[in-house]
């Protein structure tokens, strides 16, 4: 069966260090990834998109890789904030754009 | 640009019980989403619209769960009768997605339900 897998444990990184959360799949294809974040007691929001045939996307301090064939995801943050503390959501999509959301990695950036 | 609206924010009832929650998408999204998101793990989607036709519902329980989406706009998601695993936050999604494309999510605050 399909399967989405997010860091296991929750990531604590001192201020202005580099965070790295790690998506990981098995049993699937998927067309495109997207990561999101999600803070307490609200929805999640959309921060990067990347499609299969693309190795790496940037946005400001945030960068997402993709690798199809060790079917996996990085996502980093760099010069990490403590306002950067909060749970992120990665979500596979196929071609079809039904989306897989993994259970999330939870990052606390101390000052 | 008004964000994806959802009500109630909160609803406690007890097992056995109905309840219905409320979303209206971002105007001129034609697909829509409701998740269901128990604490602790990611969205799980229950249904997936796109304008009033419904293009996944593999994972919605169709013995108590039923969604609609009349016009192509607003939608209902309705729960009868409810069980205590049905404690959750149900979240509702909008975006400008057809089928092949990769579009953002927007998403809405949420309804928690607490089933007693």
């Amino acid at each position: 069966s399909q399967k989405i897998e997010q860091n296991s444990e929750a990531l604590n990184i001192q201020e202005g260090k580099t965070a790295t959360l790690t998506c990981n799949y098995t049993n699937y294809s998927p067309a495109y990834l997207q990561w999101y974040r999600q803070d307490p007691g609200r929805g999640p929001v959309f921060l990067l998109l990347i499609r299969e045939n693309e190795k790496e996307k940037r946005k400001e301090r945030l960068k997402v890789t993709f690798d199809t064939t060790l079917k996996q995801s990085l996502f980093h943050i760099t010069a990490s904030q403590p306002a950067d503390s909060a749970t992120y959501l990665c979500a596979l999509y196929t071609n079809a754009g039904k989306s897989t959301f993994g259970d999330g990695t939870t990052l606390t950036v101390k000052p | 640009e008004a964000g994806v609206a959802q009500s109630p924010r909160y609803k406690i009832i007890e097992k056995r019980q109905s309840v219905a929650f409320w979303c209206n998408p971002i105007s001129g999204h034609a697909t829509l989403y409701w998740y269901q998101q128990i604490l602790g793990q990611g969205p799980k989607l229950l249904i997936q619209f796109q304008n009033n036709g419904v293009v996944d519902d593999s994972q919605l329980p169709k013995d108590r769960f039923s969604a609609e989406r009349l016009k192509g706009v607003d939608s209902t998601l309705k729960i009868q009768p409810a069980k205590l695993e049905d404690s959750a936050v149900y979240l509702c999604a909008s975006s400008l997605m057809g089928a092949g494309d990769a579009y953002e999510q927007f998403f809405g605050p949420g309804t928690r339900l607490t089933v007693l």
